[in-house]
């Protein structure tokens, strides 16, 4: 059964603090995989990794994927408590698209 | 930035009638996606759709469900005769190819 899996389920941190978010998975047909973060409502979209190795950063927020291992790693530094969220990862599969969702890691950042 | 909506953002309906979800999707894109979220539960994939068709559906996107897109802008998913268990957020998604999907803010479907 395809799957993924995050931890931890849920990190408080204090402002200022590294985190460092896991997601691994075990699915057939890999094509990519995304990282999303959601507040109230909808996740919205912050990365998406199809090549081992390679660091995707945008601001104080970074990822990288392993595929010989199967995971994937989401680091924030110097957290903010606008950075208070649920982090999805969610993994690709084939060519419609379909995405397979972890259960999120629900991040509170205190002031 | 483009967006994608959709309506309502909360439906209250009774056990057994149908409700239909409205999306529009942002307007280069090609595939449509609905995913749904019970609370406290993981996301999970209902249904893509392409060039018209359905590409995939999951065991969830059973008899009772159905989407359509009526025309150029909106891409839609009926419940025809809603389950309490249907109770859930119901996000759709939209992207240019099959890799980054944008998703809208959802509606809370309320099944009395």
């Amino acid at each position: 059964e395809d799957k993924v899996v995050q931890s931890p389920l849920s990190l408080v941190v204090h402002e200022g603090d590294t985190v460092t978010l896991n997601c691994s998975y075990e699915v057939t047909n890999f094509r990519s995989l995304l990282w999303y973060k959601q507040e109230k409502k909808a996740p919205t979209f912050l990365f998406m990794l199809t090549s081992s190795g390679i660091e995707k950063k945008s601001g104080r927020l970074s990822s990288i994927l392993d595929k010989k291992e199967l995971f994937s790693i989401l680091n924030i530094t110097a957290t903010q408590t606008g950075d208070s969220a649920v982090y999805l990862c969610a993994v690709k599969m084939g060519n419609t698209g379909k995405l397979i969702f972890g259960q999120g890691t629900t991040l509170q950042v205190k002031p | 930035e483009p967006e994608v909506t959709q309506t309502p953002s909360h439906q209250v309906t009774q056990m057994g009638q149908e409700v239909i979800l409205r999306c529009v999707p942002i307007s280069n894109h090609l595939y449509f996606y609905w995913y749904r979220q019970i609370l406290g539960q993981k996301v999970e994939f209902l249904v893509s759709f392409y060039n018209n068709e359905i590409s995939e559906k999951s065991e969830i996107f059973d008899d009772q469900f159905s989407v359509e897109r009526p025309d150029g802008s909106n891409f839609t998913l009926k419940i025809r005769s809603t389950k309490l268990e249907d109770s859930a957020m119901y996000f759709c998604a939209s992207s240019e190819s099959p890799d980054t999907q944008y998703f809208g803010p959802g509606t809370r479907l309320t099944v009395l």
